[in-house]
């Protein structure tokens, strides 16, 4: 079976600082993972996704991740938050038959 | 082009009712997949549908059902409605593949009471 834990429920950042936000995944096959972001009263946005290929994946509003096999992890990744980027951020991992399993979500709140 | 659109946005019921919400996926899209967003238990999925037929299917129990019709549009039923039912519930739509990018609607908020 699959899961996701996303290693911190909240992380608060000032503006124009680098932010991590974690992901570990436990699978026993491979894997192709997610990150998307939910804004207050929104549905979800996919910011980006690893399926195969280069480690470090580039998405969208200047994010990014590394897929890390041997600690298995997908930390996304910004240098420069914005206060627009406050919002909930989820992992994902997919199982492999048209369905995700998110991690529980880390709430970015970035304050001037 | 439109996005995945979710009718209604809000609904109150009560307990013991039954609920059908919809989803009209994004024109093109013969995939649809139904999510469970609460607080508690975060979000946890549902079922997928593809060209009519359910393909996968969450840990839920009966109540919640779904289907999709030849035009690709979903719905998911929750019959004997219970207060743990109360939370939003999205729908995703996609071209089908497997690793295909999944585009979510806004969701529909359930309360129970």
């Amino acid at each position: 079976a699959q899961s996701v834990t996303q290693l911190d429920s909240q992380v608060p950042v000032f503006e124009e600082a680098p932010v991590e936000l974690r992901c570990n995944y436990s699978s026993s096959v491979s894997v192709y993972l997610f990150w998307y972001v939910q804004y207050p009263n929104q549905g979800l946005q996919l910011l980006l996704k690893y399926l195969s290929g280069s480690t470090l994946v580039k998405g969208i509003n200047g994010f990014e991740a590394e897929f890390n096999k041997s600690q298995t992890s997908f930390h996304l990744r910004k240098p420069s938050v914005h206060i627009s980027d406050t919002a909930e951020y989820f992992c994902a991992v997919s199982r492999g038959v048209y369905a995700l399993n998110f991690g529980k979500g880390t709430s970015l709140l970035v304050t001037p | 082009k439109a996005g995945v659109t979710q009718t209604p946005r809000y609904l109150i019921k009560t307990r013991g009712q039954q609920v059908t919400l919809s989803c009209s996926p994004i024109s093109g899209h013969r995939s649809v997949s139904w999510y469970q967003q609460t607080p508690g238990q975060g979000l946890q999925f549902l079922f997928e549908y593809f060209s009519e037929t359910q393909r996968n299917k969450g840990n839920f129990p009966g109540r919640f059902s779904g289907r999709q019709f030849s035009n690709s549009r979903s719905e998911m039923n929750v019959s004997t409605l219970e207060l743990g039912d109360s939370a939003l519930y999205l729908c995703a739509s996609s071209l089908g593949g497997q690793w295909t990018e999944a585009f979510f609607g806004q969701g529909t908020r359930l309360t129970v009471v």
